[in-house]
């Protein structure tokens, strides 16, 4: 069973740009949650999505969005990217949201 | 205040000794879970838990509900356990993941 996939791995960008990032659950999973590492700020929880909706959100600003496909697969855009921004983004997923989670890779963004 | 907190911040110990980090939270709760990150950043989760206590080899976890408290164990630590520790509890408001800051714990051979 394929675990779950994050793409691109390393993204370069400057400021003001845009990103889009991607994750595959594992096959069966519904629930795919978006989530912020940073080393100052540790794990910080960007958004969760189940059967297409956002079912919760974490406290940061419209910049960030994301979206979940009807195979589960999930996306997260960021828009006029700041310095700030750069960190390691990592998904979850889960079969429903609530039992065990299985991340990602990650996806190590740097805004230049 | 944080809602989910952990202690220690950083651990050092010896190959074999007993370990505990512990997690206490201040929302309802509807499980907690122990996740495990090495250096590179690939996170994996250890247990999750809604009372009681859970065991995998040497990795023991244990939850107080009424405390609002977890302690995640390590016995007969290696130098392969060295990796960042962290909780986080599932809030039964909302569903949401609350994490805490994590432990760096670093198992000396």
């Amino acid at each position: 069973k394929a675990g779950v996939t994050q793409t691109p791995r390393y993204l370069i960008k400057t400021r003001g740009q845009q990103v889009t990032l991607s994750c595959s659950p594992i096959s069966g999973h519904r629930s795919v949650s978006w989530y912020q590492q940073t080393p100052g700020q540790g794990l910080q929880f960007l958004f969760e999505y189940f059967s297409e909706t956002q079912r919760n959100k974490g406290n940061f600003p419209g910049r960030f969005s994301g979206r979940q496909f009807s195979n589960s697969r999930s996306e997260m855009n960021v828009s006029t990217l700041e310095l700030g921004d750069s960190a390691l983004y990592l998904c979850a997923s889960s079969f429903q949201g609530g039992e065990k989670l299985f991340f990602g890779s990650g996806t190590q963004l740097s805004v230049l | 205040k944080n809602e989910v907190e952990q202690s220690p911040q950083n651990l050092t110990a010896q190959e074999g000794e007993f370990i505990t980090i512990n997690c206490s939270y201040s929302v309802g709760i509807s499980a907690l879970h122990w996740l495990q990150q090495h250096p590179g950043g690939g996170i994996v989760s250890l247990f999750m838990l809604s009372s009681g206590k859970k065991k995998h080899g040497r990795l023991i976890a244990t939850i107080n509900i009424q405390e609002k408290h977890s302690s995640l164990h390590i016995t007969a630590s290696h130098p392969r356990d060295s990796a960042v520790y962290i909780c986080a509890a599932r809030m039964d408001s909302n569903y949401q993941l609350i994490w805490g800051a994590g432990t760096k714990l670093i198992i000396k051979p």
